[in-house]
């Protein structure tokens, strides 16, 4: 069935660098979305990606829908402390309007 | 404020004794759906509804169940509850677009 690998699993970093992650699946998908959870809270939507080749920004965040249609990327630029929090892809299944695939996650944390 | 509330937000229980975990959101919002969230598991549905009296399953039923008799209530129901369903439990809803909004969750622990 349809799955979406999401890695790293983690990433450390220092304050002010650029971060990058990705989901890749082995299904084709027409929509991708990226979230971030803060720590005790529920996932909030970053940005929506709609359409192959798409690049698009929020704030420090860059999002692209990649080619084949089969993976996206998430790039921060600039990191700071609330950035941390777990980051999640997710995308439609195929043959839905409703119910989304999720990424296992990645989770940010910011080195003191 | 458009959202979605949860509650209890914490529930300790124990093996075997009914509970109810309220979602209500107040976006007129059709569709809702509960996940569980475990460590290195992501998000995974549980159950959703596409309107009221409209449920289905989502890929981890077994154990819950759920009603949708108003558009703005979604509670889930354990009958039954077992340690292995100690989690983290948000209620969802959406429009017409894929955004999903997320309630801020119950953790519950079942010993």
């Amino acid at each position: 069935g349809q799955q979406l690998n999401q890695s790293p699993q983690s990433m450390f970093i220092q304050e002010g660098e650029d971060v990058s992650m990705n989901c890749t699946s082995s299904s084709i998908f027409n929509t991708w979305l990226w979230y971030k959870q803060d720590p005790g809270e529920g996932p909030v939507l970053l940005i929506a990606l709609y359409k192959a080749g798409e690049l698009t920004s929020n704030g420090r965040l860059t999002a692209q829908f990649g080619i084949t249609r089969k993976d996206s990327f998430l790039n921060i630029s600039a990191s700071i402390p609330s950035d941390v929090g777990i980051y999640f892809c997710a995308g439609p299944y195929m043959d839905s309007n409703y119910q989304l695939i999720w990424g296992a996650g990645t989770k940010l944390i910011i080195k003191p | 404020e458009a959202q979605v509330t949860q509650n209890p937000r914490y529930l300790i229980t124990v093996t075997g004794k009914k509970l109810t975990v309220t979602c209500s959101q107040n976006m007129n919002h059709e569709y809702m759906s509960w996940y569980r969230q475990d460590p290195g598991l992501g998000l995974r549905q549980i159950y959703y509804s596409m309107n009221v009296e409209v449920t289905d399953k989502g890929d981890v039923p077994e154990g819950y169940k759920v009603s949708r008799k108003e558009k703005r209530n979604f509670p889930l129901i354990l009958e039954s509850p077992s340690p292995n369903q100690t989690s983290l439990y948000f209620c969802a809803s959406k429009g017409l677009a894929y955004e999903q909004y997320f309630g801020p969750g119950t953790r519950l622990t079942v010993t």
